[in-house]
């Protein structure tokens, strides 16, 4: 079974600074990998995904991934906050017809 | 325009009770699913329609019955709800089931079993 493991549950970072949010994905085959963000009382809404293409993915809002094989991460990062970024940010790994397997998100919070 | 649309947002009953949530989108996409949100974020996906045919069904108690009357739309029946049920409930659309891609998420139905 495909899993994947978010680390920290709530990361806070400064306005202007880097945003780093840890993602490990376990899977006995080639996985593909998201990144959603969820505003306060708001459905989910893609920022990016990894589908066996570049391992450097661009998604919406300034932010970006990385496909590391050997270190089974997809990391997702920002070079510098901004408080709208504050949400909760979920990883996800498909299991075949697009069954999304969610992380149990991480919280980041932007302070001015 | 709402691409997916979710009715009620909340709903709070009482415990054994037996209530709806309705789900349509208007992307023209041939699959649908059905998520549950608990207290503490954990999303985790309950069932998946394509082509109003049944693809995905997890161990979710057979109280729960979702209906697919047609492609653009996604319900889901519950009986007599318990206090675990209390939860945000997503509806989500994608194009195909084959092809991986983005799935929409609509905006979520809160429910609340006292």
């Amino acid at each position: 079974a495909q899993s994947v493991t978010q680390l920290g549950s709530h990361v806070s970072v400064s306005e202007g600074a880097l945003v780093l949010l840890r993602c490990n994905y376990s899977s006995s085959v080639p996985p593909y990998l998201f990144w959603y963000v969820q505003y306060p009382n708001q459905g989910l809404q893609l920022l990016l995904k990894y589908t066996s293409a570049a391992t450097l993915v661009k998604g919406i809002n300034g932010f970006e991934a990385e496909f590391k094989k050997s270190e089974t991460s997809f990391h997702l990062t920002k070079p510098s906050a901004h408080m709208s970024d504050a949400a909760e940010y979920f990883c996800a790994v498909t299991t075949g017809f697009q069954k999304l397997v969610f992380g149990t998100g991480t919280r980041l919070l932007v302070s001015p | 325009d709402t691409a997916v649309s979710q009715t009620p947002k909340y709903l709070v009953t009482q415990m054994g009770n037996d209530k709806s949530i309705k789900c349509e989108q208007n992307l023209g996409h041939d699959t649908m699913y059905w998520y549950k949100q608990d207290s503490k974020k954990f999303l985790k996906i309950m069932f998946s329609y394509n082509n109003k045919e049944l693809i995905i069904n997890e161990t979710v108690p057979n109280r729960f019955s979702p209906k697919s009357p047609d492609k653009a739309h996604l319900n889901l029946h519950i009986n007599s709800l318990e206090l675990g049920d209390s939860a945000v409930y997503f509806c989500a659309s994608s194009q195909a089931a084959s092809v991986v891609g983005e799935q929409f998420f609509g905006p979520g139905t809160r429910l609340t079993v006292l």
